[in-house]
């Protein structure tokens, strides 16, 4: 099992609040990434960093933004949470050096967010 | 439009069972293609990955094919287990453009009944 982690796992909130959801890894990965998986639905990608200060938008278009101060961390921020916030959310990450994103990615539980 | 097409969308079979799961894929130019399993509430976890030479790859009851001419890969589970129940995605990468990103089918939900 990889070691990357998601908190919280599950996170219920109201309209208007800001939410940090917090990805950590322990296994030096330079490239780590932010999906977001609705039911049923493939996942999509909406930040991904090459390492530490860098960062960069997805394909899908987010409210979000993330930061990577520290290899090992990558949260993603949301200032102002909204209904069509709601869905899981998964971070990843990834062995290897440069730009491409086709090594084995290694998953974390996901948070699942529901915005009220 | 989805590049990456997975079928059936659900599958249920009994304990034991061997089952077939499909995916057909437009991304060109191809660079490898992985299947992976996503229990409930977890994260995904790769099973296997196969490159443009590769035909077939195996992972313990879990075999995986690659037609790279006609862009389809399927994976074959033998002897299914209640354990098997989780939903299996196809990722094709491509290497074509400067980022090789990734291609996400919508998975194929699978239940294994006892």
């Amino acid at each position: 099992e990889a070691d990357i982690y998601q908190t919280p796992r599950y996170l219920v909130i109201g309209t208007g609040k800001k939410i940090t959801l917090e990805c950590s890894q322990t296994m030096g990965h330079d490239k780590m990434y932010w999906y977001q998986q609705d039911p049923g639905m493939e996942l999509h990608l909406i930040h991904y960093s090459y390492g530490v200060n860098s960062t960069e938008k997805g394909d899908l278009s987010s409210e979000s933004t993330v930061s990577r101060i520290r290899t090992e961390h990558f949260p993603l921020t949301l200032e102002s949470a909204r209904p069509s916030h709601t869905s899981q959310y998964l971070c990843a990450s990834s062995v290897g050096k440069g730009k491409k994103h086709q090594e084995t990615q290694y998953f974390g539980p996901g948070t699942r967010l529901l915005v009220l | 439009k989805n590049q990456v097409e997975q079928s059936p969308q659900s599958l249920i079979i009994l304990e034991g069972k061997n089952c077939t799961l499909q995916c057909n894929y437009t991304v060109s130019p191809f660079s490898n293609l992985r299947w992976y399993k996503q229990d409930t509430g977890r994260g995904p976890v790769s099973l296997t990955i196969m490159t443009f030479s590769e035909n077939t790859k195996s992972n313990g009851r879990y075999t995986a094919t690659l037609d790279a001419d006609t862009k389809q890969s399927s994976l074959h589970i033998t002897a299914s287990q209640l354990s098997d129940s989780a939903s299996y995605i196809c990722v094709v990468s491509d290497r074509g453009s400067t980022l090789g990103r990734l291609y996400f089918g919508r998975g194929t939900q699978l239940t294994v009944w006892p």
